[in-house]
């Protein structure tokens, strides 16, 4: 089982804001960074740090912290960002990589 | 631009290997870390193994540790991923990924900013 835990599915009214959330005792020491996937295509890192985009990513997409929870924020949702999101962290080792199970977002 | 292009994927038999191949270009490749991450069919994303810039540092995911073997050729900016008594549970779509670790203050950041477009390998029989 993930040491990261999202929502399955989570839903969204177009132009609206929604907030995807991921949580693991790892999240306490270090950022998660988050991607975006969409059907048949590789995954798109959209935030990481503590709250920093790469470029081209829209400005709609932001990420937040608190204690253990990392959420990606998502303001004003386009129907474009309908799609799978996955948030990543190191694992309570320290050493190895783990991902959260993934969030399916509906854009409706 | 950076690119990653991944090869090597294929149909195999349980308990026999294969070796995938990521050709990466538009950085300098031996700056940075490297890992393998796959996604079976339908399922979520799967950390595999890292390796870092000089190939001193490599971790493997339990699933595949004693398995897989994480090689780079800085030399051919190439990673590699030798993958020997695979199993059904191994069929994924296998991405290599640029591997980032930036510090800030006290703070490290970890994520995976380029990834390829993936190579699709199946273990059947």
């Amino acid at each position: 089982s993930s040491e990261l835990t999202q929502d399955p599915a989570v839903s969204v009214a177009l132009g609206q804001t929604v907030r995807i959330t991921c949580q693991g005792d790892r999240l306490r020491s270090y950022y998660a960074s988050w991607y975006q996937q969409k059907p048949g295509q590789a995954p798109v890192l959209v935030i990481y740090g503590k709250n920093n985009r790469p470029s081209g990513i829209p400005d709609r997409f932001s990420g937040s912290s608190s204690g253990n929870t990392a959420s990606l924020i998502i303001s004003g949702a386009q129907a474009e960002d309908g799609a799978d999101y996955y948030c990543n962290s190191r694992d309570s080792s320290g050493a190895d990589v783990v991902f959260g199970g993934g969030t399916k977002l509906t854009v409706l | 631009q950076v690119q990653l292009v991944e090869s090597g994927g294929g149909l195999v038999k349980p308990g026999g290997s294969l070796r995938l191949s990521c050709a990466a270009s538009g950085f300098t490749f031996s700056d940075y870390y490297m890992s393998w991450i796959r996604q079976a069919p339908g399922k979520g994303l799967e950390w595999v193994s890292y390796i870092s810039s000089t190939g001193s540092t490599i971790y493997y995911a339990d699933s595949v540790k004693g398995r897989f073997t994480i090689s780079r050729d800085n030399a051919k900016s190439s990673l590699y991923l030798q993958m020997n008594s695979l199993r059904a549970d191994d069929t994924a779509v296998y991405y290599c990924a640029r591997w980032m670790i930036t510090t800030v203050g006290v703070v490290t950041s970890y994520y995976f900013d380029f990834w390829g477009q993936g190579t699709l390998v199946t273990v059947s029989s």
